[in-house]
């Protein structure tokens, strides 16, 4: 089936250290988005990648890096300079041929930083 | 600058009343909508969109949203609700135009439906 796997689901760590968090997608979608989800925040978003070896920061980019080598993946690290990384984590994708920007999310991660 | 206010943060309501969930957004130029739903602890799943003609779209579950340019809103409804229909609910706003692909997400709102 087609969609948008993220892993883990579920993630703890200690304070310091940086994470990894995996997206990917088998659409064959050239855009794909990392949103961060807090109580009562809605969806703000992190970084973007409208194509391969290419990012723009979104509105929070600040401790978090991101890369993008191939179609199918945008791994999203959250780095110790994120002052409050605890929060729910969402990949999307979106195709641009279509002109429409539909997103597609994943199950997301949670990450908890103690 | 485009942006999306939800009204309600929470909307609590009896199983089988009617709902409509409240979404207006600000943009300078015309605009694709979008409404998602999120269960607990999962992503967001599309519900129905707006992209042109007309202004009352449906989705396969019983809600439909109208798109109303003179009030730049878009609200959502749906005239008898289900238990399952419990789920937080967000609102998102895109240029139809240009290369941006970004969507701009409301706050979300949180339906709850109660027996």
């Amino acid at each position: 089936d087609g969609g948008i796997t993220q892993s883990p689901k579920y993630l703890f760590r200690k304070e310091g250290q940086n994470v990894t968090l995996s997206c990917e997608q088998n659409l064959n979608h050239d855009a794909m988005y990392w949103y961060r989800q807090d109580p009562g925040q809605g969806l703000r978003l992190i970084y973007y990648s409208q194509i391969v070896n290419d990012f723009q920061k979104g509105d929070i980019a600040e401790g978090y890096s991101v890369s993008r080598e191939k179609k199918e993946s945008f791994p999203l690290t959250v780095t110790s300079a994120q002052k409050n990384p605890t929060a729910f984590y969402l990949c999307a994708s979106s195709s641009t041929s279509t002109g429409i920007g539909e997103l597609f999310f994943g199950e997301g991660s949670r990450l908890t930083v103690l | 600058a485009q942006s999306v206010t939800q009204l309600d943060s929470q909307v609590p309501v009896f199983e089988e009343a009617p709902v409509e969930l409240r979404c207006n957004y600000s943009s300078s130029v015309s605009v694709y909508l979008f409404w998602y739903v999120q269960y607990p602890n999962q992503g967001l799943q599309l519900l129905l969109k707006y992209l042109s003609g007309s202004t009352l779209v449906e989705s396969i579950n019983g809600f439909e949203a109208e798109f109303n340019k003179s009030q730049t809103s878009f609200h959502l409804r749906k005239p008898s609700v289900h238990i399952s229909d419990t789920a937080e609910y967000f609102c998102a706003v895109r240029n139809s135009g240009g290369s941006n692909y970004k969507l701009t997400f409301g706050k979300g709102t949180l339906l709850t439906v109660n027996p």
